[in-house]
């Protein structure tokens, strides 16, 4: 079965401008999470989507990140504008459920620089 | 509050040496406690999961509720084991993963 996919790979940019991430989940899965990872630091959770609601989304600095997924199936992540702090990897990941026992597969993530 | 503590942030050993990466966890009722692993240049994936009980490419981990440990260990490690390890958690109903800061482990011929 086809993984999960991100574009673009790799994205950088200058303070203040706007960028977006795109994400298609594993067919079928109806929870899809976004992650920023920090370097050095573990993923942490910005916004989970069962099928097109929003399930959780308290850590999503929501003055200048937006996300969607419309029609429950392909999700965008947008930072406008982008701070030096955004600079970070991207990571969408999926899973079938969304219950905590349930397998989350990652997509290969997008790395944002932010000069 | 959820938080996995993984203290060591590198761990280098020699092929056929028994390793140990450390997790500890706080959770305010019962977590499902997860280790991922990333190879170079691959995405992340789950390594092995509490509730499976299964040993998954010779590592096995055993979640400690006394000690909140979920400690992932090999008895002989090979160099195909060089990979970053990272310990989660998530509540039994929300999805959500809490990932501690990762353990770049090396392991060395």
């Amino acid at each position: 079965e086809a993984g999960v996919a991100q574009s673009p790979r790799y994205k950088i940019i200058e303070k203040r401008q706007s960028v977006a991430f795109w994400c298609n989940p594993i067919s079928g899965h109806a929870t899809l999470y976004w992650y920023q990872q920090i370097l050095g630091q573990g993923p942490k959770l910005l916004i989970q989507f069962q099928n097109n609601g929003v399930v959780d989304d308290s850590q999503l600095p929501k003055d200048r990140f937006s996300a969607e997924r419309l029609k429950g199936v392909d999700s965008t992540l947008k930072i406008q504008p982008a701070k030096l702090e955004d600079s970070a990897v991207y990571l969408c990941a999926s899973s079938l459920g969304g219950v905590g026992t349930d397998t989350q597969y990652f997509g290969p993530g997008t790395r944002l620089t932010v000069l | 509050a959820q938080r996995v503590t993984q203290p060591e942030k590198l761990l280098s050993v020699f092929k056929g040496a028994p390793v140990e990466l450390k997790c500890n966890y706080s959770y305010s009722g019962s977590p499902e406690l997860f280790w991922y692993v990333q190879y170079s240049r691959q995405r992340l994936q789950l390594l092995l999961r509490h509730i499976s009980r299964e040993s998954i490419k010779g590592f096995t981990a055993d979640l400690n509720k006394g000690e909140t440990s979920f400690h992932l260990k090999k008895p002989f490690a090979q160099e195909e084991d060089s990979a970053m390890y990272y310990c989660a958690l998530s509540s039994s109903t929300l999805g959500r993963l809490y990932f501690g800061r990762g353990t770049q482990l090396t392991v060395w011929p």
